[in-house]
């Protein structure tokens, strides 16, 4: 089946740092979508990526979403502690038979050292 | 506030007893989801509602049954759960489907301990 790697699995940064998590499809995507989940909390929607090449930002995030629509990256410019959580993609694939699927991602744990 | 609704918020049940988690949503969403989350892990797709079309995860074991009584209302059934059913388990809802590019919007989730 359709997987969605991200790398790397754990990140600690001082605060202030900037962090990055990349993910990584095996096939085609049709787009990607990423979210986020505090600690105990539930994921929650950032963005989503439609377009082959397409790059999004939002305040210290930047998303983008690679040339061949397999590939997506997330970056936290100047971290603070409420970025602290975890970073997931999920991947929306067309498969053979036309139906679609949102696969998450594995994952990126973000901790911030104040 | 329009949302997604999970209750309980931690639930206990014994090994082998039936246990049902309950959603409700306000969002009048078509699309109702049950996601499995392990600790330290993705959450991973059991099974879906588009409106009344149930649509079943083909490695969701059979122990998992899902029902959805109305729009607002979706409930996970485990007839039997074992140790390794203890994780948490999050109701999300979306528009449409997710091939028309909705985002999801995601419950507080049950977090389910098996004794």
């Amino acid at each position: 089946g359709q997987q969605v790697m991200q790398i790397p699995q754990y990140q600690h940064v001082q605060e202030g740092e900037d962090f990055t998590t990349y993910c990584n499809s095996s096939t085609t995507l049709s787009n990607i979508q990423w979210y986020k989940q505090r600690p105990g909390g539930h994921p929650v929607f950032l963005i989503q990526l439609v377009k082959s090449g397409e790059v999004k930002k939002q305040k210290r995030l930047t998303f983008q979403f690679g040339e061949a629509k397999k590939n997506s990256s997330l970056h936290i410019t100047a971290t603070q502690t409420t970025d602290v959580g975890t970073y997931f993609c999920a991947g929306l694939f067309i498969s053979n038979f036309g139906n679609e699927k949102l696969t998450f991602g594995t994952g990126t744990r973000l901790t911030i050292i104040p | 506030d329009a949302m997604v609704i999970q209750n309980p918020r931690y639930q206990v049940t014994q090994f082998g007893k039936p246990v049902t988690l309950s959603c409700s949503q306000t969002l009048n969403h078509n699309v109702m989801y049950w996601y499995q989350q392990k600790s330290s892990q993705a959450p991973k797709l059991l099974f879906h509602y588009y409106d009344k079309d149930f649509n079943n995860e083909a490695d969701t074991p059979d122990n998992f049954q899902s029902r959805r009584p109305n729009t607002s209302f979706c409930f996970l059934d485990i007839r039997s759960p074992g140790l390794g059913d203890a994780a948490m388990y999050l109701c999300a809802t979306s528009r449409d489907i997710t091939a028309t590019n909705e985002k999801l919007f995601f419950g507080s989730g049950t977090q389910l301990s098996v004794l």
